[in-house]
């Protein structure tokens, strides 16, 4: 069954502005990864963040992860209608079973 | 240096049809994956291979059958097609299971 659960399901805004996206999973994890797919492709890899992390960054990407919440965030920073995509985050469990996607939300960035 | 290549592309089938989706990397990676995308199920796993030689069962494995013929190539059979199996399925591969993973770019399957 699937772990991630992500927050909104869809969420719609302006160019420039800032774009956060949640994601909350029931189990332990090793690991959560983020990952956005455009329309019609197949998806590709954000951001990893392991279990003893709290934030990483990576151009304008923040995650942040609370382990105590099982939850993470994603931060899209001066979003740009190229950003037009949906975002899935995946969790490692302990278990090292291969990784479990959540159902995504979709993001409009509208110029 | 294409990654993750599938063929094909898109595929429409009639119920009961046999087919084969093929799904070749060239990026050395131990494991490989078969994902179906569903719109509002998100990706759920059908089967993966750790490690050449090794296949293993995942969420939605009913009416699936794999084969990983090498390091390379991860197969997956389809052998008596049903309409429940119209879907976006992507192969996908990491080095080691639970690492990045690269996916490739997917096939349309209709079953009518």
């Amino acid at each position: 069954s699937q772990q991630g659960e992500e927050d909104p399901q869809a969420l719609s805004i302006q160019e420039g502005e800032n774009a956060t996206m949640n994601c909350s999973y029931k189990t332990s994890i090793n690991n959560l990864q983020w990952y956005r797919q455009n329309s019609g492709r197949g998806l590709v890899h954000l951001i990893l963040i392991r279990s003893n992390e709290r934030e990483k960054h990576s151009g304008r990407l923040r995650v942040t992860l609370d382990t105590s919440k099982k939850s993470s965030s994603l931060l899209i920073t001066a979003s740009r209608a190229a950003d037009t995509a949906s975002y899935f985050c995946a969790t490692l469990n302990s278990g090292n079973t291969p990784l479990v996607f959540g159902k995504g939300t979709r993001l409009s960035v509208i110029a | 240096n294409a990654g993750v290549t599938q063929t094909p592309k898109f595929q429409v089938l009639k119920t009961g049809q046999s087919m084969t989706l093929q799904c070749a990397q060239d990026m050395n990676h131990n494991s490989m994956y078969w994902y179906r995308q569903d719109p509002g199920m998100g990706l759920r796993l059908i089967y993966y291979s750790a490690s050449e030689g090794t296949t293993d069962k995942g969420e939605v494995p009913n009416g699936y059958n794999v084969s990983r013929l090498n390091k390379r190539e991860f197969s997956l059979r389809l052998e008596s097609a049903a309409p429940s199996q119209t879907s976006v399925y992507f192969c996908a591969t990491d080095r080691y299971s639970g690492n990045t993973i690269y996916f490739g770019e997917g096939s349309w399957l209709t079953v009518v």
